[in-house]
């Protein structure tokens, strides 16, 4: 059901970096709706992360960024630790017939 | 604070009915497009039901469309979520949301089982 498609799992030990794609298509980030990226720790509720594509809500540390190109975005965690184990997802708006909102089909970060 | 707490999920039958509510604080409840957001089991999120700030503009995941219901009383600062003619693939966590530009804030969820 996922328009958007994000590899299943990545991992890396503390300190390292890691990136977290997701693809879209041309009804969606390609058609230049913004991108948005959730944190899912376990048993928890989403909690909002990077929005509009590179921008981070007050609170959120600078080790995660944002960015798109075409018709794909990214997220990127620097300087991993262990409380970034957690699901993440990111979030678009699909401009075709059913038009709707769209979330990634979900990554697990796991910390090695 | 923000806060959106959830309520009025539980085991139902297939065929059943069920309505949940979302009890919004800590923000103006009347200025904010509201949603429902579902996650099965072990699976990922997926958007269910959005409605605009006077409730006139409602939209629908077409797995959803004809039979959920979204809702909101802004004199209660609540949101409401009417679920009719339940399957087994209905069982989710929901959430509710709110929504300005991305999903902001999310309540904790409510549990909803579709089981014979």
């Amino acid at each position: 059901q996922s328009v958007l498609t994000q590899p299943p799992s990545v991992s890396g030990a503390p300190g390292q970096r890691v990136t977290i794609s997701c693809t879209g298509s041309s009804s969606n980030i390609g058609a230049g709706s913004d991108v948005h990226w959730y944190q899912q720790l376990p048993g928890t509720a989403p909690k909002l992360l990077i929005y509009g594509n590179n921008n981070r809500p007050s609170g959120v540390p600078d080790r995660f960024s944002g960015s798109k190109s075409g018709t794909s975005a990214s997220l990127a965690i620097t300087g991993l630790q262990a409380e970034d184990e957690a699901d993440y997802y990111c979030q678009s708006y699909d401009t075709s017939l059913s038009a709707s909102y769209v979330f990634g089909t979900g990554t697990k970060v796991t910390v090695l | 604070e923000v806060q959106l707490v959830e309520s009025g999920g539980g085991l139902t039958q297939p065929g059943g009915s069920l309505r949940l509510s979302c009890a919004a604080s800590g923000f103006t409840f009347s200025s904010y497009w509201m949603h429902w957001v579902r996650q099965a089991p072990g699976k990922g999120l997926v958007w269910v039901s959005g409605i605009n700030i006077d409730g006139r503009t409602t939209t629908y995941a077409d797995s959803v469309k004809g039979r959920f219901t979204i809702s909101r009383d802004n004199a209660r600062n609540t949101l409401y979520l009417q679920m009719n003619s339940l399957r087994a693939e209905d069982t989710a966590v929901y959430f509710c949301a709110r929504v300005r530009w991305p999903f902001d804030y999310w309540g904790q969820g409510t549990l909803v089982i579709v089981s014979s």
